[in-house]
């Protein structure tokens, strides 16, 4: 069955370094999404991406975040300067249409030092 | 504001024991209410999904009710066996073009030999 996947698993960075994480969403899928969820906490909505572009962003994603779908199949979330707080689970997630069930990677555990 | 709300927090019960989970929301205009299964340091995973019209969603030992007109849903889940152990998460689509998902804050159930 197809399914969305995630590198790396655990990022461990330094403050102020920037990193990309990197998801492959199921092939056909049309609209993504990343997700963070601070340990502990709900998973929160980051940004949804739809036809190259930002469809919808929440109040985290802030000047310091961007997405990419640079080839056609990966989906990165970069961080340019990451902060303690930035510490948390990204999620990745993939739907084939509006209407349609989304599906979840299994997570980049993101860890500022 | 776009709330969902869930209880109890955390949840132990012994093996092969019933219990229920609650979610209220206040998303608005609805679209559909998803419970998802969180095993720690994975993505989430869809159990049930239910739209306006249904109030009520099997799934093998699990079973998801929503009442609509209170902002209500549970999931019951039946004869518990030590794999369920994870965090439950009630989410609801929000019913615009974005078709946004918020997160409750999960309940946390552990099963116990």
């Amino acid at each position: 069955e197809p399914e969305v996947t995630q590198t790396p698993s655990h990022q461990v960075t330094q403050m102020g370094q920037e990193v990309i994480l990197r998801c492959v969403p199921i092939s056909n899928h049309l609209y993504f999404y990343w997700y963070r969820q601070i340990l502990g906490q709900k998973v929160e909505f980051l940004v949804s991406f739809y036809n190259n572009e930002i469809s919808e962003k929440s109040e985290i994603f802030d000047d310091q975040f961007s997405v990419e779908r640079p080839d056609g199949s990966n989906f990165t979330l970069k961080i340019r300067s990451t902060k303690l707080e930035d510490s948390a689970m990204y999620f990745c997630a993939s739907r084939l249409g509006s209407g349609y069930e989304q599906y979840f990677g299994p997570g980049t555990r993101l860890t500022v030092t | 504001k776009n709330q969902v709300e869930q209880s109890p927090q955390s949840l132990i019960i012994l093996e092969g024991k019933n219990c229920t989970l609650q979610c209220n929301y206040t998303v608005s205009p609805f679209s559909n209410l998803r419970w998802y299964k969180q095993d720690t340091g994975r993505g989430p995973v869809s159990l049930t999904i239910m739209t306006f019209s249904e109030n009520t969603k099997s799934n093998g030992r699990y079973t998801a009710t929503l009442d609509a007109d209170t902002k209500q849903s549970s999931l019951h889940i039946t004869a518990s066996q030590l794999s369920d152990s994870a965090s439950y998460i009630c989410v609801v689509s929000e019913g615009t073009g974005a078709n946004n998902l918020f997160f409750g804050t999960g309940t946390r159930l552990t099963v116990i030999p």
